[in-house]
């Protein structure tokens, strides 16, 4: 089975601080994704990337960056926390355009992010 | 621009049929349904693609109308199981999403016995 692990189920932060939110996916799939979830908007693509070294901007990216140094890795960073990113985080990957199951998102258990 | 789920939530009791539905207000390519349970990972279900075809999931069943550009997912006789956030997942672009989906608000379906 696929695993896509995140590294803290709960985080609280202050504001102002640098958030460092890990996901590492051990089925060797290319293209993982940062989604952010909240209640009443379901979840928003925040970044995602097809490759190492490789990331594209999703549908909400201000505030936040990501590092894809190694292909199993894919790191958001808040580079200055705000009340307003306090959210559940996930992390999903899918496998590469040869696989059958090349349209399925695998998920993260998530991320949920309190900033003070 | 996000798809919008209806109904919001739902109540149903065990064996009850229910639908959700999911309308975008651009033309459709693909709907991917996914279900979160409480504290847990949102899970792949089913996907529909332009032109009729359909995989996933053989419990629970959904159709794609091109013309509406909507899709709705039917649960029928409802388990215990059922229960969590339904969420539909959309691409308006031709060819693979790879996953970078658009997804809509969610609907709660909530199954008492």
């Amino acid at each position: 089975d696929v695993k896509v692990t995140q590294s803290s189920r709960y985080l609280v932060k202050r504001t102002g601080e640098k958030v460092f939110l890990e996901c590492v996916q051990d089925m060797d799939h290319e293209n993982m994704f940062w989604y952010r979830q909240d209640p009443g908007l379901g979840l928003r693509l925040i970044y995602f990337s097809y490759d190492v070294k490789m990331k594209e901007k999703g549908d909400i990216p201000e505030g936040y960056s990501v590092s894809r140094e190694k292909k199993e890795r894919f790191s958001l960073i808040l580079e200055s926390a705000s009340t307003n990113q306090t959210s559940m985080y996930l992390c999903a990957s899918s496998p590469p355009m040869w696989d059958r199951d090349n349209e399925k998102l695998f998920f993260g258990s998530g991320t949920q992010l309190s900033v003070l | 621009q996000q798809p919008v789920q209806s109904p919001q939530a739902v109540i149903l009791r065990e064996g009850e049929d229910a639908v959700i539905n999911c309308s975008s207000s651009k033309a459709l390519y693909s709907v991917h349904w996914y279900r979160q349970k409480h504290g847990e990972a949102p899970v792949f279900l089913m996907i529909l693609l332009k032109g009729g075809e359909q995989k996933g999931h053989e419990k629970i069943s959904a159709s794609f109308n091109e013309k509406k550009q909507q899709s709705s997912l039917y649960l029928t006789a409802s388990q215990l199981s059922y229960s969590g956030t339904y969420f539909c997942g959309l691409t308006n672009a031709g060819g693979t999403s790879y996953g970078k989906l658009t997804f809509g608000q969610g609907t709660i379906l909530t199954v008492h016995p």
